[in-house]
């Protein structure tokens, strides 16, 4: 059954440095992998899709990378803002589910310090 | 586009109590998703549905129901609701190719803003 862990449970940086967020996953027969962010009592906004075939995704200060074999995942923010604090969730679609059944991580709940 | 709503946004149940939770999508998708969110344990799937009159169980369904009688809308139900059903819900849908296509592989999943919903 795939496990899907995000360490750390929670991060503080000061604004301007670089976050760092990680997610892996115990099997690597994965379709795609999404990140998203949740602000606390919203729902989920999508940030960034890399499909198995892809190694990384860009989208304006967000970067994430898929390393397969190793079964990881990693979002960088760069130059971080108090407007970045939130709770990071990572998810993947298993190979073979026709349905998209997403399998979450428990999240990494960041807050920027000014 | 409003994208995907749910309805009501908070709900307080006794126990025992039945309720129903709406979500609607104006994105013409086909597929469509209902997710229960617990501190630490992330967004678990209870039910999903990927086409109007088709629904399947999730890795949680035991104590919810769910219909999707048109394209737009899919409903969950708690027949009897119950502590343990204390919990966020979340909606979600993703899209397939346009009619006259093959069906293609779910894609980006687009979510609702939640339902709050305590039992006592």
């Amino acid at each position: 059954k795939q496990e899907v862990t995000q360490i750390p449970a929670a991060l503080s940086v000061p604004e301007g440095e670089n976050l760092v967020l990680n997610c892996s996953f115990t099997d690597s027969a994965i379709y795609n992998l999404q990140w998203f962010r949740q602000d606390p009592g919203k729902g989920l906004t999508s940030l960034l899709l890399i499909q198995s075939s892809q190694r990384e995704q860009t989208s304006g200060r967000l970067n994430a990378s898929l390393d397969k074999s190793s079964g990881r995942s990693t979002l960088y923010i760069a130059a971080s803002q108090p407007g970045d604090s939130a709770t990071y969730l990572c998810a993947v679609t298993q190979r073979g589910d026709s349905w998209g059944k997403l399998q979450f991580g428990a999240g990494t709940q960041v807050v920027v310090t000014p | 586009n409003a994208g995907v709503t749910q309805t009501p946004k908070f709900r307080v149940l006794k126990t025992g109590q039945s309720m129903t939770l709406l979500c609607a999508q104006d994105m013409n998708h086909e597929y469509m998703y209902w997710y229960r969110q617990d501190p630490g344990m992330g967004l678990r799937l209870i039910h999903y549905s990927v086409g109007e009159g088709t629904t399947a169980k999730g890795e949680v369904p035991d104590g919810y129901n769910v219909s999707r009688l048109k394209k737009q809308n899919f409903l969950l139900g708690l027949e009897s609701a119950a502590p343990s059903q204390t919990s966020v819900y979340f909606c979600a849908s993703s899209y397939a190719l346009m009619p006259g296509y093959k069906l293609a592989y779910p894609y980006e999943q687009y979510f609702g803003p939640g339902t709050r919903l305590t039992v006592t």
